[in-house]
């Protein structure tokens, strides 16, 4: 799997969008981006993830440069709730078992969320 | 989604007691689940990887004789922690291959200490 880059921790105000950057410069042509967040003392959550195209769901967008080096995960309106590490995962498919599971998760990005 | 439901979140234990962690899927069928661990402000560490019917497969220096995987059917895999030490005192967290999403849930976690 591709190393990735995040910044240690982001503030953010509530109702402002959250832009969280992830630096992935060796990510090589089959591999996705994966964003994950983890709120305090809870197990990790899937928020999305992508190859070459922008994608959007009900929790984020995701946004990867054209040359696929870096990635910015934007939370459109931040609320408190939003506060957790986030984390971005660069892995290869199929999404096997094997890559799944041995996802190296790294240090995140700690964002919180001020009122 | 998928929800995959980890008992108990929390757990206080005294030295040399073995203590049982759950992950039970819900609506849907897990046949293979990981186990990890996260010790505060780090990441998360692969622990082992079950397959219902099957033996867990340990990461390297994961003892296998001290944390015991049973992965009996389809919607249950324990993890028991066998006399357990301070040391072992840390987040648990279980993750199923499950429908949906990106493919794989993450249980809610179990905060392990033991005294």
């Amino acid at each position: 799997d591709a190393k990735t880059t995040q910044p240690t921790s982001m503030d953010c105000a509530e109702g402002r969008a959250a832009n969280l950057p992830c630096n992935h410069s060796t990510i090589s042509g089959n591999e996705y981006v994966y964003w994950y967040r983890q709120i305090h003392s809870q197990g990790p959550q899937y928020i999305i993830h992508g190859l070459k195209n922008n994608e959007t769901n009900e929790m984020a967008s995701l946004i990867i440069t054209e040359d696929r080096k870096s990635s910015t995960l934007i939370l459109p309106h931040a609320t408190l709730r939003d506060t957790a590490v986030y984390y971005c995962i660069v892995r290869g498919v199929p999404l096997s078992n094997t890559n799944a599971g041995k996802s190296t998760f790294g240090d995140g990005t700690t964002l919180t969320v001020k009122p | 989604g998928a929800v995959v439901s980890q008992h108990p979140s929390w757990v206080i234990c005294k030295s040399g007691t073995s203590v049982k962690i759950e992950c039970r899927s819900l609506d849907f069928q897990a046949t293979t689940m990981f186990w990890y661990r996260q010790f505060p402000k780090q990441s998360l560490m692969l622990m082992a990887t079950s397959n219902e019917g099957s033996k867990a497969t340990y990461e390297q220096g994961v003892e296998k004789d001290k944390f015991l995987i049973n992965h009996a059917s389809l919607t249950l895999s324990t993890l028991t922690v066998t006399s357990a030490h301070p040391e072992d005192s840390s987040f648990y967290i279980c993750r199923a291959a499950s429908p949906g999403g990106e493919g794989y849930t993450f249980g809610s976690g179990t905060r392990l200490t033991v005294v």
